[in-house]
């Protein structure tokens, strides 16, 4: 497709449940980043990965989440043990290069996550 | 934390006014962007601004950047319905990186 891809669209799970959250980038695009919002806020950023470069990690909340980018495409986001505060949206983006270089950043619909 | 500050938090207008939307940063930045996001999912950007660079036009939006000041505004002239949406603001931190800092955000509201 030509945009960011994202899946599930919604997803409910139990607490104590592991989720996977998965982003198809642009293709050829070297960044990919992963950003959460809560309901009625602005977004938090996560994780970002550039190329062959060690992520960017800083932005996890707890080492519950984790994240994979496989051959420099596709990524998961991993949370581990769910709790009912990590129910947001998840938005995955991606850019050409990363955000320094002033590429413009396409972003995915997102994947909708309710722990109850 | 975040980065950004924006204001107003919330703005209704009728359609055909202008509508001004601030941010301010705290630290030094290399870009600042404004995105716009319907119905709290998918953002779209709408421009981007660098260090350098004062002041930037794209159809009936115009940002201006202070980094003296660490703010920057976003104008959409002669507004209309389909303008209806959540802006925000996010900015680049100086040096090697891919992170966006984001504000909260401004809530747009266009009465026709």
């Amino acid at each position: 497709g030509a945009g960011v891809s994202q899946s599930p669209s919604n997803k409910v799970t139990e607490k104590g449940k592991d989720v996977e959250l998965r982003c198809d980038p642009i293709s050829g695009h070297t960044a990919l980043y992963w950003y959460r919002q809560s309901l009625g806020q602005g977004l938090e950023f996560l994780i970002y990965f550039q190329g062959n470069s060690a992520p960017d990690k800083s932005g996890l909340p707890s080492d519950r989440f984790s994240a994979e980018r496989t051959g420099g495409s596709v990524s998961t986001l991993t949370i581990q043990r769910t709790q009912q505060e990590d129910s947001a949206v998840y938005l995955c983006a991606s850019s050409l290069e990363i955000a320094y270089s002033g590429n413009t950043i396409y972003f995915g619909e997102g994947s909708w996550l309710t722990v109850v | 934390s975040q980065q950004g500050e924006e204001d107003p938090q919330a703005l209704s207008i009728q359609e055909g006014e202008n509508a001004t939307m601030n941010c301010s940063y705290k630290t030094s930045i290399n870009n600042l962007q404004w995105y716009r996001q319907n119905s709290g999912r998918g953002l779209v950007h709408l421009i981007l601004i660098r260090s350098n660079e004062r002041e930037k036009h794209s159809g009936r939006l115009r940002v201006t950047l202070d980094t003296s000041k660490k703010s920057s505004s976003l104008l959409i002239t002669a507004s209309r319905a389909a303008d209806t949406a959540s802006y925000f603001c996010a900015t680049v931190p100086l040096g090697n990186t891919g992170k966006l800092i984001f504000g909260q955000g401004t809530t747009l509201q266009v009465k026709p």
